[in-house]
């Protein structure tokens, strides 16, 4: 949607670490999310955080909110080929509805 | 555990045919919602459902209706079919004491001709 950007591709060599970005534009927001969308597939829930704090690690992925810029970000460490999908950034409030950006295709190489 | 799921999965309509996507979960979830996926475009709320007998409209609900008679089932009705309906439809569900974990179906590729 048009309150939720972010960059439509990143390419990344195997074992090297992926940073995907993404702004919003509603302060009201509660949840932050990042979805994963493999080839042929629906969308699978990677992570979120809560509005009220600036970092959440879930073992390769690192989950970094700047909410004073409404800036997030997802970085996945020793990037492999099965990371290789697109990935959705998401902002949600108490009321559950979600607002997606466009997603970026992440594509590994050898 | 099934989660939720949708079908059919791939379907083809011509202009002004009319159809019904399914959408189940076996979660007790009582919110359920619709969305469609465009290229360069993320996904878009259609409709959504707070609980049996409640909806409410999304971002683009022009063309589709929606009924929750159930908990279980919310299903995506299109009245008369158009080109600018092709698309990816996603179904999701969540509970209402975490609503921020949403899960989302396989979805159902429609192509209207």
């Amino acid at each position: 949607g048009e309150d939720v950007e972010q960059s439509l591709f990143l390419s990344v060599r195997e074992g090297d670490s992926s940073v995907i970005n993404c702004t919003y534009t509603d302060s009201s927001s509660t949840y932050l999310y990042w979805y994963k969308q493999e080839p042929g597939a629906g969308l699978q829930l990677l992570t979120y955080i809560f509005s009220n704090m600036d970092m959440k690690q879930d073992q390769r992925l690192t989950v970094l909110l700047n909410k004073k810029d409404k800036h997030l970000s997802l970085r996945i460490a020793d990037t492999q080929t099965g990371d290789s999908a697109i990935y959705f950034c998401a902002e949600g409030s108490n009321d559950y509805k979600l607002s997606f950006g466009a997603g970026t295709t992440v594509t590994v190489r050898a | 555990n099934a989660g939720v799921t949708q079908t059919p999965k791939f379907q083809v309509l011509k202009t002004g045919q009319s159809m019904t996507l399914q959408c189940a979960q076996d979660m007790n979830h009582e919110y359920m919602s619709w969305y469609r996926q465009d290229p360069g475009m993320g996904l878009r709320l259609i409709h959504y459902s707070v609980g049996a007998g409640i909806t409410d409209q999304g971002e683009v609900p022009n063309g589709y209706n929606v009924s929750r008679s159930t908990t279980e089932d919310f299903p995506l009705r299109l009245l008369s079919a158009a080109p600018s309906q092709t698309s990816v439809y996603f179904c999701a569900s969540s509970s209402r004491d975490t609503t921020y974990e949403q899960y989302f179906g396989p979805g159902t590729r429609l192509t209207v001709t």
